[in-house]
């Protein structure tokens, strides 16, 4: 199975930040890698696609990249909206896994 | 546009089967590969099982091989996820989602809350 690692756990920002959140596969997955936000009590909510596709709908403050095995999520400019949990998932191969979660939180 | 409903919350006994529906609107159910994913209170997603399409066959995660069953009623475009022998660690929210776009998962069902309890 590929194992998806998620970087930092927690992240404490401000309205106004920049901030960047990791995402490690143990093995190659092309750039077959979604990224997901999740609030709570909700499903979770398609943000990115083909690790840099910007979903239709989705801010373009949202954006992806890396390729292979390393992978970003960048929000250039938070919002109040965007605290919230954040999932990557690979869909190279079966099984499909997902990263453990980040979790933005207000600073 | 596709929209997904899933059935309502269950409450059941350990060693019970739930069997959770996922109703298909705005495309037919034969349209759409369909996959479950899961999240126990507090924890990640979890991927359970779902639909691959270049296979034609249905692909269940190991961790719940011969305890999971998913299956569809094109008559009524639902989908169904049955989970048998269940535990208190099953004890979760249980989704439907589909890739309409291609591979990730743009449409997903509003969960089902699954509560395993003596």
């Amino acid at each position: 199975d590929i194992q998806m690692t998620q970087s930092p756990s927690t992240l404490s920002a401000s309205v106004g930040d920049r901030v960047t959140i990791t995402c490690r596969a143990s093995q190659s997955i092309s750039s077959w890698l979604a990224w997901y936000q999740q609030k709570p009590g909700k499903a979770p909510k398609l943000l990115i696609y083909k690790a840099s596709s910007l979903e239709s709908g989705v801010p373009s403050r949202f954006s992806g990249s890396g390729s292979g095995t390393e992978f970003t999520l960048t929000i250039s400019s938070l919002q109040p909206d965007d605290f919230a949990t954040y999932y990557c998932q690979q869909y190279n191969s079966y099984p499909i896994t997902f990263g453990q979660g980040t979790r933005l939180e207000i600073k | 546009q596709v929209q997904l409903v899933q059935s309502g919350a269950e409450v059941k006994k350990p060693g019970a089967s739930v069997k959770v529906s996922c109703k298909v609107s705005g495309y037919t159910l034969t349209e759409l590969s369909m996959h479950w994913v899961r999240q126990a209170p507090g924890k990640g997603l979890e991927w359970m099982g779902g639909f691959d399409p270049e296979d034609g066959e249905t692909i269940y995660a190991q961790k719940f091989q011969g305890r999971v069953t998913m299956t569809e009623d094109t008559s009524t475009d639902t989908a169904y996820m049955e989970l048998s022998s269940l535990r208190s660690e099953d004890t979760a929210v249980y989704y439907c989602a589909t890739p309409i776009g291609g591979g990730a998962f743009d449409i997903w069902g509003q969960g089902t809350m699954v509560t395993v309890s003596s």
